[in-house]
């Protein structure tokens, strides 16, 4: 069945640093991959996607490319921000509108 | 301006009372989906529904009911609640675009407890 691995958290950063979350995942055929993120106390918004092979995703300073030969959407940002800090969850869907999520990483910022 | 709501947003019962969390989207969405999240397993579709009178399982049907009477309603039915059901619950909806498709808008979440 399809499945998507993150990395665990929390990933502790100082402003200004670079980041990466690691995203892999397992599906047959051709999904589209996802980021979401969620901030304390609130739903899941989307924040980048990119739906074939690769497609590179980008949105707020955040990238993530469709790496289809490593089954890898590794999110990345050159410079994050306090105000990044959130949870942030990679998906991938295959077929109708079905997302199937990764657990989570949360991302802690500090000035 | 276009969302999902959800109600209540929090929420504490007993065991074995039963309740209903309703969803509603304003955005003529074909496509909508009930999601619990827990801590260390992110978040599990529950139920979804391609359009009206269409549901499905998702991965952790257990326990749960659903209806699509209406485009826009899509209530999540608990007819006897127990403690495992304590959760973070979402509510989405999309375009049922099929492949490549639309985003999915979530809800704000309903928190529920059952002591």
């Amino acid at each position: 069945g399809n499945s998507v691995t993150q990395m665990e958290g929390p990933v502790t950063l100082s402003e200004e640093a670079f980041l990466t979350i690691n995203c892999t995942y397992t599906a047959t055929g051709y999904p589209s991959l996802f980021w979401y993120v969620q901030y304390p106390g609130e739903g899941l918004q989307l924040l980048l996607k990119a739906t074939k092979a690769d497609d590179k995703g980008s949105n707020k300073g955040f990238e993530a490319t469709y790496r289809k030969e490593t089954t890898s959407f590794h999110l990345e940002k050159g410079s994050v921000q306090v105000s990044d800090s959130a949870v942030y969850f990679c998906a991938l869907r295959h077929g109708y509108s079905t997302l199937t999520f990764g657990k989570g990483t949360m991302l802690l910022v500090s000035p | 301006e276009a969302q999902v709501t959800q109600n209540p947003r929090y929420l504490i019962t007993v065991t074995g009372k039963k309740l209903t969390v309703t969803c509603s989207q304003n955005m003529n969405h074909e496509y909508m989906s009930w999601y619990r999240q827990d801590p260390g397993l992110g978040l599990r579709q529950i139920y979804y529904s391609m359009n009206v009178e269409v549901t499905d399982k998702g991965d952790v049907p257990e326990g749960y009911k659903v209806s699509r009477k209406e485009k826009r309603n899509f209530p999540l039915i608990l007819e006897s609640p127990s403690p495992n059901q304590t959760s973070l619950y979402f509510c989405a909806s999309s375009r049922g675009t099929g492949l490549g498709g639309g985003e999915q808008f979530f809800g704000p979440g309903t928190r529920l407890t059952v002591l």
